[in-house]
């Protein structure tokens, strides 16, 4: 059964780069056809589609976000990678990663990580 | 980007009540619908996908209906573990995008 997880800093200054890791285990992000992704959820309110990485390494992500985001694989770590630049208070969230197959249904999700910017 | 509207945004429901909440999509999006339960602190939980296909796992009181832009979810007989709140999601295209929420609560 594959598991995520996510880990990074809790609190970003704003204008600085949020990072964000999402570690793999009971499977390997290199096999299979999956879309690796980053989706946030703002405190009470509802989620936010960052964007996803493909085994093969190609992207997409969402075009509100375009040009601050960088989702990355790290084969060797069996990890993925979220890098949002520029944050300001408004990117404050619960960030998930999850594992999505070809029909863009998410199966398997990490448990989420707070990241507040804050100053 | 394709718009996902789903009502009601809060339901009050009793214990062994049938439920349908409406999701409605901008354009058609064929059976790229699928339904998630998120519970408070928890990520979202995949229920249906594919408009009507049931996740392996859930309970068989959970169904989707629908297709094109109109689609549904029904709880045939609630227990008290499905107060929660639920989302749908188009994968037609991207961006892909969610409901805004429908909270279900105890009455």
């Amino acid at each position: 059964q594959v598991q995520l997880q996510e880990s990074g800093p809790g609190l970003v200054k704003p204008s600085q780069t949020l990072t964000l890791t999402c570690s793999v285990s009971g499977g390997s992000i290199s096999r299979g056809s999956y879309y690796w992704s980053w989706i946030r959820q703002p405190a009470g309110k509802g989620l936010e589609w960052i964007g996803h990485i493909y085994t093969s390494g190609s992207t997409n992500y969402n075009p509100s976000l375009k040009s601050r985001v960088t989702i990355s694989l790290d084969m060797s770590k069996n990890q993925f990678s979220l890098k949002l630049t520029s944050v300001t208070a408004a990117d404050t969230a619960v960030y998930y990663c999850a594992r999505g197959g070809d029909s863009g249904v998410w199966r398997q999700w990490g448990q989420g990580t707070l990241v507040t910017v804050s100053s | 980007d394709i718009q996902m509207t789903q009502s009601p945004s809060s339901l009050s429901a009793s214990v062994g009540d049938r439920v349908t909440i409406t999701c409605r999509a901008s354009q058609s999006i064929s059976i790229y619908l699928h339904w998630y339960q998120q519970k408070p602190g928890k990520a979202p939980n995949l229920l249906i996908y594919a408009a009507s296909s049931l996740q392996s796992g859930v309970p068989s009181r959970f169904s989707g209906s629908g297709s094109g832009t109109d689609f549904t979810l029904t709880v045939s007989s609630l227990q008290p573990e499905d107060f929660a709140t639920y989302y749908c999601q188009q994968s037609y295209s991207t961006p892909y995008t969610f409901g805004q929420g429908t909270n279900l609560e105890i009455k």
